[in-house]
């Protein structure tokens, strides 16, 4: 079935590094993402959205890539702090399902 | 401004039980979500709300119940709570249905 997944479930990095964080999607429909952002004991917290009729979106520290050709989706942090320490959902929307991925925890290393 | 909350925070039951999770949301958004969060699972839909009095199935509805009587609030019932509903649940709401913004979560022990 459709489904949205991630293609690496950990990763570690060195404080003020940047991080990317990947994201694969099977659902050629799919026409909104949304990275979330989920601290141990909390709710996932929206991060960034693009539509599909975009490439490109940037936030504060963050930037979110949409590649349709390739159906990749991916997450760039910039000057990565301990505070960015969590897990990254992304998840994308068809015909208003919202379908999240299974996770990639990010650790930041002071 | 509070947003969007959930009650109790944590509760441990017994099996056969019934549980009553309770969700607000401030901003009036339209549509409601009540989600459970488990390891290797992750974020599975049970039911949602589109208004008032307007409820639907999402991918796992067995074993619950929904009601929605006032746009700000989503209770979401565990008729007879059983172990395999030991879970993190997470209400969430929104207005277009596609951002949607969570509430802390509730964390539901079943004994």
């Amino acid at each position: 079935g459709e489904s949205v997944g991630l293609h690496l479930p950990t990763l570690s990095v060195q404080e003020g590094d940047n991080s990317i964080i990947n994201c694969a999607y099977s659902n050629s429909a799919s026409d909104y993402f949304i990275w979330y952002k989920q601290e141990s004991g909390k709710g996932p917290q929206f991060i960034i959205d693009i539509r599909s009729n975009m490439d490109k979106r940037q936030g504060q520290r963050v930037t979110v890539l949409l590649n349709k050709t390739v159906k990749h989706l991916s997450l760039q942090i910039a000057a990565t702090q301990p505070g960015d320490s969590a897990v990254y959902f992304c998840a994308e929307t068809s015909y208003g399902k919202l379908t999240f991925g299974q996770g990639t925890i990010l650790t930041v290393h002071p | 401004d509070a947003g969007i909350t959930q009650s109790p925070r944590y509760k441990i039951t017994e099996t056969g039980r019934q549980v009553t999770l309770m969700c607000h949301q401030t901003w009036s958004h339209s549509y409601m979500f009540w989600y459970r969060q488990d390891l290797g699972h992750g974020l599975r839909l049970i039911y949602y709300s589109a208004a008032a009095d307007i409820t639907d199935k999402g991918e796992v509805p067995d074993g619950y119940v929904v009601s929605r009587s006032k746009t700000e609030n989503f209770p979401l019932t565990l008729e007879s709570a059983t172990r395999s509903q030991t879970s993190v649940y997470f209400c969430a709401s929104s207005e277009s249905r596609d951002t949607q913004y969570f509430g802390p979560g509730t964390r539901l022990t079943v004994l």
